[in-house]
């Protein structure tokens, strides 16, 4: 039973490039999260989805990044205009339900992105 | 809550001590908390939870206890091992969000002495 899977593992882009991040999440699950991680730092909350639905991207810039999950294949968090502060870990993670009081959020490895 | 530094706190334990890692949450509409390990390189791992109406939950070898009055959460690690070695972060998860918006604290780096 495979888990929260995400891909790239590691993703290097020059400034002004884009950058895309896939993640599936575990099979049975259609709720999935997307979280960033600065170096030494917590995770901070970006988006959050239901398939074909974004349910809460409060914690998306305004710009340049964006993020879906389709009816069919992954959820895809999309930056566009790479900066180097983009530079950071990209974590998926996915629950069975709404995830309201509950901590069963399951993580993926996450996708390393570093700008040049 | 949040906090943003250029360094994680630390604490270094011999191995078969017990450990005791906090944090400080910052808003009382909070009323689920989750301790999280997260080793290097790796995601964050589930290790236990707790729900603001309880003071104290405990699994196997950990324990948390919430103190409401104050804000204030910990993680207790029976008899540390070196496999504990990872950063331990506290979230905290708000009734007025949607689901799955969990904050997140700064991390605490255990190190585990042989």
């Amino acid at each position: 039973n495979a888990g929260v899977m995400q891909n790239p593992r590691h993703l290097v882009r020059r400034r002004g490039q884009e950058a895309r991040l896939r993640c599936s999440p575990m099979k049975g699950h259609s709720h999935v999260y997307w979280y960033r991680q600065l170096p030494e730092e917590g995770l901070k909350f970006m988006v959050y989805l239901q398939k074909e639905n974004i349910i809460d991207e409060s914690g998306m810039p305004k710009e340049r990044f964006s993020a879906e999950f389709p009816k069919e294949g992954p959820s895809i968090l999309r930056i566009q205009q790479v900066v180097r502060g983009d530079s950071a870990a990209y974590f998926c993670a996915s629950s069975k339900d709404r995830a309201t009081n509950t901590g069963e959020l399951f993580f993926g490895e996450g996708s390393r992105l570093t700008v040049l | 809550g949040e906090s943003v530094g250029l360094h994680l706190p630390t604490l270094s334990v011999q191995e078969g001590d017990n450990s005791i890692i906090n944090c400080a949450y910052s808003n009382s509409a909070s009323d689920y908390f989750i301790w999280y390990k997260q080793e290097s390189g790796k995601g964050p791992q589930f290790i236990i939870d707790i729900r603001s109406n309880m003071d104290k939950r405990q699994g196997q070898r950990v324990t948390v206890l919430l103190n409401k009055t104050v804000k204030h959460l910990s993680l207790q690690i029976a008899a540390t091992q070196p496999g504990d070695s990872a950063v331990y972060f506290c979230a905290e998860n708000r009734r007025d969000n949607q689901g799955g918006k969990l904050i997140f604290g700064q991390g605490t780096e255990l190190s585990v002495k042989p």
